[in-house]
């Protein structure tokens, strides 16, 4: 069976500082990954998609990047963190081109001091 | 543009009674659409889906139930459990440019309390 994982679970970096949060997924070939930010009390924001090794759409302009050096390893990155980078950061996959539905991992707790 | 919300963002419920929690979409064009449960601290979990070519869809105690002439979507749950208790997305799929992957745009999420 498929299982995704994230790490770490919680993360509390200060402003400025480098982030690396990273999303496995197992039991799959060739998946869709996707990198979510989650607001306090709000829905799933899209962040960056990736349908293979090495490429990456991002959704929306910010501080953040994206990576995929693995068929199944999906990483987020920041040179700089900002206050408004905390949040809940889930990860997710779809099976490849008949993909529909995303399968979330347990997601990553950031907060920016 | 497009979007996906709901109508109500807090529904509280005695145990036992059967709960519907509603989204309205406004993209014509999305042919799949998801209902996801999230419990705190926890990522989204797959509840149930339906095509653009049903209205209806069954299962272990849930139903969703699609009309797309009002473009909404909705989730009944029977005999709602105290575990239940969670916040409820709806999420629509549309083919953007063309690409192969399925992008899905999320609601605002519903929040559900069952009381016991």
């Amino acid at each position: 069976s498929q299982t995704i994982h994230q790490w770490p679970a919680t993360l509390v970096q200060p402003v400025g500082s480098p982030l690396s949060l990273e999303c496995t997924v197992e039991g799959t070939s060739n998946p869709n990954l996707y990198w979510y930010r989650q607001a306090a009390g709000r829905g799933l924001q899209l962040l960056f998609y990736s349908v293979g090794i090495g490429q990456i759409s991002s959704e929306v302009p910010q501080n953040l990047s994206a990576s995929r050096p693995q068929d199944r390893q999906f990483i987020l990155s920041s040179k700089k963190l900002l206050l408004s980078d905390s949040g809940f950061y889930l990860c997710a996959w779809s099976a490849g081109l008949a993909e529909l539905e995303q399968y979330f991992g347990p997601g990553t707790r950031l907060t920016v001091t | 543009g497009e979007s996906v919300g709901l109508h109500l963002p807090t529904l509280s419920v005695q145990e036992g009674d059967n709960s519907i929690i509603n989204c309205a979409y406004s993209n014509s064009a999305s042919d799949y659409f998801i209902w996801y449960k999230q419990e705190s601290g926890k990522g989204p979990q797959f509840i149930i889906d339906i095509r653009s070519n049903m209205d209806k869809r069954q299962g272990q105690r849930v139903t969703v139930l699609l009309n797309k002439t009002v473009k909404h979507l909705s989730l009944q749950i029977a005999a709602t459990q105290p575990g239940d208790s969670a916040v409820y997305f709806c999420a629509e799929r549309s083919r953007a440019g063309g690409t192969s992957y399925g992008k899905l745009t999320f609601g605002q999420g519903t929040i559900l309390t069952v009381h016991p």
